[in-house]
């Protein structure tokens, strides 16, 4: 069975720093690509940021250029996201997905709660 | 990256059917795109429900009904996610997805109330 736990959320002030994970399991990490995709409070869903396999392709919504890095560890099958410079934009409930071959999001996370204030 | 426009709400009766729609800018042609469609229910992550390109390249998520189809209007650059036989347990959200140029683009989500 797929999974996908997401863990690393919190409170955090604007301008601070989070690193949320997402730990994969039931199936063969490595082969697929993988997305965040996050959800404002009372909001529809935004896609964040997707990787590549081995790591070689990275993507971003403009929002979270410069700011937010995306990576994997695939000898842990896990999934990061580090999230520099926050802002109160930034609050979310925070998904990885998996990219399945027909390039659905056919597996996520149950989310992990970012919440950016002062 | 591109706006999908979904109508924010829509409302139908148990047994009717429900036509969502999601149009895409004009300067991006639906015949070129899979729509993706997913149902969202208070408190628990996206359901992937579907994708649709044409009738010979569709496919079903896994374990969802054969009542939701997909389908598109050309003249309109619309993708259209259909239910059929309406159920209580379709109340929820849906929202249409694609992928221009390695990025990923959502709708803003349509509401769907049961009667």
């Amino acid at each position: 069975e797929v999974q996908l736990v997401e863990s690393g959320g919190g409170l955090v002030q604007p301008g601070g720093s989070l690193r949320l994970s997402c730990a994969a399991s039931g199936f063969t990490f490595s082969s697929y690509w993988m997305s965040w995709v996050r959800q404002a409070p009372g909001k529809g869903l935004e896609w964040v940021a997707n990787i590549k396999q081995d790591g070689s392709e990275k993507y971003y919504v403009d929002s979270v250029k410069g700011r937010f890095t995306i990576s994997r560890d695939n000898a842990k099958n896990s999934l990061y996201l580090q999230m520099n410079s926050l802002r109160d934009e930034d609050t979310a409930v925070y998904y990885c997905a998996r990219v399945g071959s027909g390039y659905d999001y056919g597996h996520w996370g149950q989310g992990t709660l970012v919440t950016v204030s002062s | 990256q591109p706006v999908l426009t979904q109508p924010p709400s829509s409302s139908a009766s148990p047994g009717e059917s429900a036509r969502l729609t999601c149009t895409l800018p004009s300067d991006i042609n639906v015949g070129s795109y899979n729509i993706y469609w997913y149902q969202q229910k208070p408190g628990s992550p996206p359901r992937y429900l579907l994708y649709y390109y044409s009738d010979a390249d569709k496919g079903q998520g896994s374990g969802v009904p054969s009542r939701f189809s997909g389908s598109k209007d050309a003249s309109a650059n619309t993708g259209i996610l259909l239910i059929s036989g309406l159920q209580s347990e379709d109340e929820a959200d849906y929202y249409c997805m694609i992928w221009p140029n390695n990025a990923v683009v959502f709708g803003g989500g349509t509401k769907l109330t049961i009667l």
